[in-house]
């Protein structure tokens, strides 16, 4: 089984505080993605990755950074965290086709920015 | 615009009173559309993929269906373990493709 595991499930940070929230997967995936998920809106797009050190805008990328320095690993960075960002964070990853609807997600991080 | 519309937001559920759940859309190329089961406080866990009209796929109390403009779960004699919140996508074509999530129906079954 394919494993996505986010580093922590919850977090409180306070405003201006540097957030990162990182990702591992363990199958080998070419492919992975940051979304964050709020009430009424669905998942939407932060950031995603077809490739180590390769990086591409998603629908959101405002206020975020990625780092992808190795295959199996995907880090989101909030570099001045401000309360709109209080969040679900999802990360996920998938294999081959950059965009199937065929992701395997992680657990979420839960992010609460006071 | 393309957009994908989830109903009902909640659905309550009697053992066993079978339902079905609506992913409506409206988008300018379909390529693929995606189910997946949230539990409360974890991430969505993938469940099927429907390419074109007419195509089901099945997993054991849950059929997926898809039409012209919409797909249809439908789960017969649910139990409270199905309860969840399932989540459609739908993978639009375009000079880059692009994924739209639907914003989920919430789905309560009770003993």
């Amino acid at each position: 089984d394919v494993k996505v595991t986010q580093s922590s499930r919850y977090l409180v940070k306070r405003t201006g505080e540097k957030v990162f929230l990182e990702c591992v997967q363990d199958m080998d995936h070419e492919n992975m993605f940051w979304y964050r998920q709020d009430p009424g809106l669905g998942l939407r797009l932060i950031y995603f990755s077809y490739d180590v050190k390769m990086k591409e805008k998603g629908d959101i990328p405002e206020g975020y950074s990625v780092s992808r320095e190795k295959k199996e690993r995907f880090s989101l960075i909030l570099e001045s965290a401000s309360t709109n960002q209080t969040s679900m964070y999802l990360c996920a990853s998938s294999f081959r086709d950059i965009h199937t609807g065929e992701l395997f997600f992680g657990e979420g991080s839960r992010l609460t920015v006071l | 615009e393309d957009q994908v519309t989830q109903s009902p937001e909640a659905l309550r559920l009697q053992e066993g009173e079978s339902s079905s759940l609506n992913c409506s859309y409206t988008v300018s190329g379909l390529r693929g559309l995606f189910w997946y089961r949230q539990d409360p406080g974890k991430g969505p866990e993938f469940l099927f993929t429907l390419y074109s009209a007419g195509e089901e796929k099945e997993k054991e109390r849950l059929k997926a269906t898809l039409t012209k403009k919409e797909s249809f779960l439908h789960i017969t004699a649910p139990k409270p373990e199905d309860s969840a919140t399932y989540l459609c996508a739908v993978r639009v074509a375009g000079r880059t493709d692009k994924l739209i999530f639907g914003t989920g129906t919430r789905l309560q079954v009770f003993p």
